[in-house]
């Protein structure tokens, strides 16, 4: 059983250009969750996420940031026009349900330049 | 909100060094507690856990009592190994709830052969 997989593990983008993070949860998990590291902080909840629905989405930036978790397919992070202060380490995890143990990926680290 | 508030690092100690990484935590509700470990370059893992009161998570020789009264999730091990070297998480998340973990800072930990 696979765990959590996300591509790609680094990804180098210029300012301006979009960046796409996937997030495939492992077999059986309908719920993801992605989470954002900057430089020697914490993990910083972004989005929740079930198929086809956002669950809650209060630590998304407002603007230039979006997710989706298709009914087909990985959970799919997608920053617009992206800018240095974007640089940062982001984890997707993924859970069964309710009171069922979250699972995390290795990450994909963004470097903007 | 709910918070968690982890005592600052770097920590460094020598092998068989005891550890102690303090956590304590701000919850509306009843939350379950966790540590999670990171080792350089990778996602988080599930270190230990504990889902009510007087609870005691342990793992790798790791432990941690959930303490209601004093609002804490101390994690502690009596001797540590250079393999210990990681970035230890405090986080919680509300009980009967598949919502998100809320993190701590983390602590870095390096221990010296």
């Amino acid at each position: 059983n696979a765990g959590v997989m996300q591509n790609p593990r680094h990804l180098v983008r210029r300012r301006g250009q979009e960046a796409r993070l996937r997030c495939s949860p492992m077999k059986g998990h309908s719920h993801v969750y992605w989470y954002r590291q900057l430089p020697e902080e914490g993990l910083k909840f972004m989005v929740y996420l079930q198929k086809e629905n956002i669950i809650d989405e209060s630590g998304m930036p407002k603007e230039r940031f979006s997710a989706e978790f298709p009914k087909e397919g990985p959970s799919i992070l997608r920053i617009q026009q992206v800018v240095r202060g974007d640089s940062a380490a982001y984890f997707c995890a993924s859970s069964a349900g309710d009171n069922t143990e979250a699972f995390f990926g290795q990450g994909t680290r963004l470097t903007v330049v | 909100g709910d918070s968690v508030t982890q005592m600052e690092g770097p920590v460094t100690l020598s092998e068989e060094a005891c550890l102690t990484i303090n956590c304590t935590y701000t919850a509306t509700g009843y939350p379950s507690l966790f540590w999670y470990v990171q080792y350089p370059g990778e996602g988080l893992q599930l270190l230990l856990k504990a889902t009510k009161a007087d609870d005691k998570g342990s793992n790798k020789g790791f432990e941690a009592t959930y303490r209601k009264e004093t609002t804490s999730f101390h994690l502690e091990k009596g001797s540590v190994q250079v393999s210990d070297s990681a970035v230890y998480f405090c986080a919680l998340r509300e009980r009967g709830s598949a919502r998100q973990l809320t993190f701590g800072s983390g602590t870095q930990l390096t221990v010296l052969p």
